[in-house]
Parts: C-alpha cells; sequence; structure tokens
C-alpha cells in the first residue's frame, strides 16, 4: 500500500527542539519531491519545506533558518529538525508527496500528521 | 504578495450544488488544485490542475479556472461532503505552493 506515516510530535519548551519523522511505502522517497505542510488548530494549512528528489531543499520564511528537512533513503524516510521552537509553530505537520503537472505542483498524498505542541 | 481568497462557508442542502470559490490576482492563468479535509482527518486532493479528478474521486467534483476566479462544484451533495475545502497553486509570488484559507461546506 503506498503511504506515509508520521511519527515524532511531541510537546517542546519554547527554544527547544524536535525532530518529526515520515516513513514513506509503497514508493521511493528519494525519487520524488517531498513536502512539510502544518496546520496550525483551528487554522489553515500553511507549506513549510520541500526537498527535491535532487536534493534541492526550499523553505518558508517562517521557518527558513530554523528548520531542516533531509531524507535517509535507506530507510525511506523523511525528516523535519526543528529548532529555536516557537509558540506559533504549534502545529499537526503532515508529510506529503509533490507531484508535478503541466502548471505547478500538488499533493497527491498525505500522511494523518504529528501534533507538535510549543509550550512552557 | 500575492493572496488566494476563499469564502469562510458555503451552505447548501442535501441533493443540491455547492460552489466554492477561490480569488486571486488573474488565478486563471495558473493551474489551481483543490483538497478536501473531514474533521480530525488528513487533506485529500479531490481536483488537480483546475479540472481533472484523481482516481477514486466521484464526478460529482468538477473544477473550473477562468479570469480571477477558480470554483470547485460539487453536485448533489451528501452528508459526506461536509468538510473543509482548500484551493492551492504553485508560483504565483515566490517558487512556493499557496493555500488559500479554507472553506467550511456545511450540509444543512
Amino acid at each position: 500500500e503506498v503511504q506515509v506515516v508520521e511519527s515524532g510530535g511531541g510537546l517542546v519548551q519554547p527554544g527547544g527542539s524536535l525532530r518529526v519523522s515520515c516513513a514513506a511505502s509503497g514508493f521511493t522517497v528519494s525519487d520524488n519531491y517531498m513536502s512539510w505542510v502544518r496546520q496550525a488548530p483551528g487554522k489553515g494549512l500553511e507549506w513549510v519545506s520541500v526537498i527535491y528528489s535532487g536534493g534541492s531543499a526550499y523553505y518558508a520564511d517562517s521557518v527558513k533558518g530554523r528548520f531542516t528537512i533531509s531524507r535517509h533513503n535507506s530507510k525511506n524516510t523523511l525528516y523535519l529538525q526543528m529548532n529555536s521552537l516557537r509558540p506559533e509553530d504549534t502545529a499537526v505537520y503532515y508529510c506529503a508527496r509533490d507531484s508535478i503537472s503541466k502548471g505547478g505542483w500538488y499533493f497527491d498524498l498525505w500522511g494523518r500528521g504529528t501534533l507538535v505542541t510549543v509550550s512552557s | 504578495s500575492y493572496v488566494l481568497t476563499q469564502p469562510p462557508s458555503v451552505s447548501v442542502a442535501p441533493g443540491q450544488t455547492a460552489r466554492i470559490t477561490c480569488g486571486g490576482n488573474n488565478i486563471g492563468g495558473k493551474s489551481v488544485h483543490w483538497y478536501q479535509q473531514k474533521p480530525g482527518q488528513a487533506p485529500a486532493l479531490v481536483v488537480y490542475d483546475d479540472s481533472d479528478r484523481p482516481s477514486g474521486i466521484p464526478e460529482r467534483f468538477s473544477g473550473f479556472n477562468s479570469g480571477n476566479t477558480a470554483t470547485l462544484t460539487i453536485s448533489r451533495v451528501e452528508a459526506g461532503d461536509e468538510a473543509d475545502y482548500y484551493c492551492q497553486l504553485w508560483g504565483a509570488t515566490s517558487d512556493h505552493p499557496l493555500f488559500g484559507g479554507g472553506t467550511k461546506l456545511s450540509v444543512l
């Protein structure tokens, strides 16, 4: 079955760090563009970061310099390392597979998400 | 910066047609994608590239994009269609995906 499963969320203090993971099955992470998208409680969707199949990585301005996306090819797993966390980073973090079309890109596969809470 | 504007809520009776709009400057010149998010669940793609449907999505879901408005149309609405719907495009003012604020569809 083609799916992604996130893990690693939890409660962390402001200024702290956390790494969330996304284990993929049924397809190869390194052959695809893969993104992290987050959703603050009761709010809409916000794109966070992408890693291209070639390895280039890009970030939303709100997390640039604090978050790092990476992957482990042999484990077929995507990661998001989050440092200097702020209360406004509190959200459900979704792993998503990107699909590239004639008009740009969209997300054709989503995980169920992992909740990150930043609070003292 | 580019903004995608969606109405916060749309209400429709079962069996009727729901139309959810996504406004943006010359959005008709871009490809728009739509996601459905039911309560407590992850988003799911229902329309991509303005009007294409992924496999498994009913023909009741359709999309159109022209001028300054993209529209997701749900025909013969069912109770199970009650959800939040988000539009999304890429590369409006940066090389990044952008989401609309979302529309809550209520089935009366």
